[in-house]
């Protein structure tokens, strides 16, 4: 079954730690895996991640893909409150898009 | 700004009824559209994928019938929840890309529908 699994589901970290959030996936059709920012409502898009060890960047979040070990790596230093929200994790094939169940990340001041 | 408007972001109605929620793409041509449903602090769970001019097509377990999905143009896909029951009832999430996986799909902010 075609399917992506995020870890931690939830963490809960002080302002100025820093988080890696984990996506992995299964191979099937693989074409790009996506990580979204979702607050109160719709997700925001951060990352889109097609080739293996080129590592994306914005501000404090980065991004890495590895495409034989299948997983990606969502990073953000120095959190902050407002970087609490659900990450989302989207795999993209030819014919479909999955999305993880989330990692609930909670900043405590 | 957002490049993806849906409308209308709540609706409360009795059950029976059938609503229609809009997703607009408001400055790029969105050959591909897609739905989602959301329960309280679980994923997204994609309901079905339309491509302009042709019909959507469903995911596993969804009802085609009960989900009426259109999308007319490159800028705008309606889904019609027909009949709606209280089951029926979640927050309803539309994204557009202008390809299916070589763009990034951009949400629009997603419809509660609650129904009594």
């Amino acid at each position: 079954e075609d399917k992506v699994v995020q870890s931690p589901l939830s963490l809960v970290v002080h302002e100025g730690d820093t988080v890696t959030l984990n996506c992995s996936y299964e191979v099937t059709n693989f074409r790009s895996l996506l990580w979204y920012k979702q607050e109160k409502k719709a997700p925001t898009f951060l990352f889109m991640l097609t080739s293996s060890g080129i590592e994306k960047k914005s501000g404090r979040l980065s991004s890495i893909l590895d495409k034989k070990e299948l997983f990606s790596i969502l990073n953000i230093t120095a959190t902050q409150t407002g970087d609490s929200a659900v990450y989302l994790c989207m795999k993209t094939s030819y014919d479909k898009v999955i999305f993880g169940p989330g990692t609930s990340l909670s900043v405590i001041p | 700004g957002a490049v993806v408007s849906q409308h209308p972001s709540r609706v409360i109605c009795k059950s029976g009824t059938s609503v229609k929620i809009e997703c607009r793409s408001l400055d790029f041509q969105a050959t591909t559209m897609f739905w989602y449903r959301q329960f309280p602090k679980q994923s997204l769970m994609l309901m079905a994928t339309s491509n302009e001019g042709s019909k959507a097509t469903y995911e596993q377990g969804v009802e085609k019938d009960k989900f009426l999905i259109n999308h007319a143009s490159l800028t705008l896909s309606t889904l019609t929840v027909t009949s709606a029951h209280p089951e029926d009832s979640s927050f309803y999430i539309c994204s557009a890309s202008y390809r299916l996986s070589n763009q990034p799909q951009h949400f629009g902010d997603g419809t509660r529908l609650s129904i009594l």
